[in-house]
């Protein structure tokens, strides 16, 4: 069965620091994998998205997360955090004509 | 395209009462889900359908909880009767075939 565990309920970095969401995966067949954000009050939308191909995937806002199949990791990353980065992400796995599955969200937090 | 559209945005009711709320998917769109998110139970897939017919329900929590999907373009979930357990966020999400899912705004329900 497919899973995912995001590692850290709340990260907390300071403004121009980098900044690491980490997610792993569970998957007996080459997954979909989704990094999504939501702000305040509002849906969650779409940061980044691996099918096939490049392993390591550009996004919105600066994001990028690499896929590693050895690791069974697809965490996120961003050179450096600004204020506005402040929100909840959401790693997400899908096999393909399944039902996604979210992990359990990860807090960022940016101190000025 | 207006994204998903979802109605009511916020609904306050009172134990006991029916609750209705509706989504309208992005045009063209295959699958449709609904979620709820609370900060104890974080987010939850309800039912998705998948050209109009509902594929899992595994997620509805009771027999109060029905979903329905009378066309392409219009999804309701009802609550009947509603209780005070039941205030959450409600997302309603569509995407075409495997890829990455559009969240709606949202309906945040209080039930008193």
């Amino acid at each position: 069965a497919q899973s995912v565990t995001q590692l850290g309920s709340h990260v907390s970095v300071s403004e121009g620091a980098l900044v690491l969401l980490r997610c792993n995966y569970s998957s007996s067949v080459p997954p979909y994998l989704f990094w999504y954000v939501q702000y305040p009050n509002q849906g969650l939308q779409l940061l980044l998205k691996y099918t096939t191909g490049a392993t390591l995937v550009k996004g919105i806002n600066g994001f990028e997360a690499e896929f590693k199949k050895s690791e069974t990791s697809f965490h996120l990353t961003k050179p450096s955090a600004h204020m506005s980065d402040a929100a909840e992400y959401f790693c997400a796995v899908s096999l393909g004509g399944f039902k996604t599955i979210f992990g359990a969200g990860t807090r960022l937090f940016v101190k000025a | 395209d207006a994204g998903v559209i979802q109605s009511p945005r916020h609904e306050v009711t009172e134990m006991g009462q029916e609750v209705t709320l509706r989504c309208k998917p992005i045009s063209g769109h295959d699958y449709l889900f609904w979620y709820r998110q609370t900060m104890m139970r974080g987010l939850e897939l309800l039912i998705y359908f998948n050209n109009n017919v509902p594929i899992d329900d595994s997620g509805m929590p009771e027999d109060r909880f029905s979903a329905k999907m009378p066309n392409a373009s219009f999804s309701n979930l009802k609550i009947q009767p509603s209780e005070p357990r039941d205030s959450a966020v409600y997302f309603c999400a569509s995407s075409f075939s495997y890829n990455e899912q559009f969240f709606g705004p949202g309906t945040r329900l209080t039930v008193l």
